[in-house]
């Protein structure tokens, strides 16, 4: 149980496109979804807590305006990441809290996003 | 000074050994803290919760000292599969969890 899924797992763009990431999880509802990202050799850094229903919380040097945000759903949030540039290349992950059971967060395996 | 920190290594040991990881934490308001394992180029995964108590499993054991703001993690008769990264986490609240940086073991035959 508590499977969290991302789409797509890798992708590859041009500078200046948008990209979409999705988080689902599919057997659970997760009311909080949250988006974290990772360079080489560094830690996973929270950029955003999605929340059903309402507008992320974003961390403190996040751009939202960057970093589009939706959870429309139970099982799904997005993260858009919009004009891309090279130094946005990360591997992106998310994690989600399946509802009503404790805090421990699952993570989805990460999409890896390389802009050129 | 970074919220979380570890030694990043590479701690290099032999199948068999015993081999212990440490972590600080600064923010003293932190509820509870996590070992995550990464493999190279995946997500997270949950080791083991910490508690002040002191927790084992298996051949893992995790400790908290809240008093020094410190973590640690044994790992008895290394595996080859034991290699990864261990990341010491620490939920700061409302859900947050921060990150070390990992520290890298690698078991070697």
């Amino acid at each position: 149980g508590a499977v969290v899924s991302q789409h797509p797992s890798r992708v590859i763009c041009k500078s200046g496109t948008s990209v979409k990431i999705e988080c689902r999880s599919l057997d659970f509802q997760a009311t909080t979804m949250f988006w974290y990202r990772q360079f080489p050799k560094q830690s996973l850094m929270l950029m955003a807590t999605s929340n059903e229903g309402s507008k992320a919380t974003y961390e403190q040097g996040v751009e939202k305006d960057k970093f589009l945000i939706n959870h429309a759903s139970l099982t799904l949030s997005t993260l858009t990441v919009t004009s891309a540039h090279p130094e946005d290349s990360s591997f992106y992950i998310c994690s989600a809290i399946p509802q009503g059971k404790g805090e421990t967060q699952y993570f989805g395996p990460g999409t890896r996003l390389l802009v050129l | 000074r970074k919220e979380v920190e570890q030694d990043p290594g590479p701690f290099n040991v032999p199948e068999g050994a015993t081999v212990a990881f440490n972590c600080t934490y600064s923010n003293s308001a932190s509820q509870s803290f996590f070992w995550y394992r990464q493999d190279c180029r995946k997500e997270p995964k949950l080791l083991m919760s910490v508690y002040s108590s002191g927790n084992e499993d298996g051949r893992f054991t995790a400790q908290l000292n809240r008093a020094s703001q410190y973590i640690s993690l044994l790992i008895r008769d290394s595996k080859l599969s034991d290699s990864a990264t261990y990341l010491c986490v620490a939920n700061t609240g409302f859900q947050k969890l921060v990150f070390g940086t990992g520290t890298r073991l690698l078991v070697s035959p």
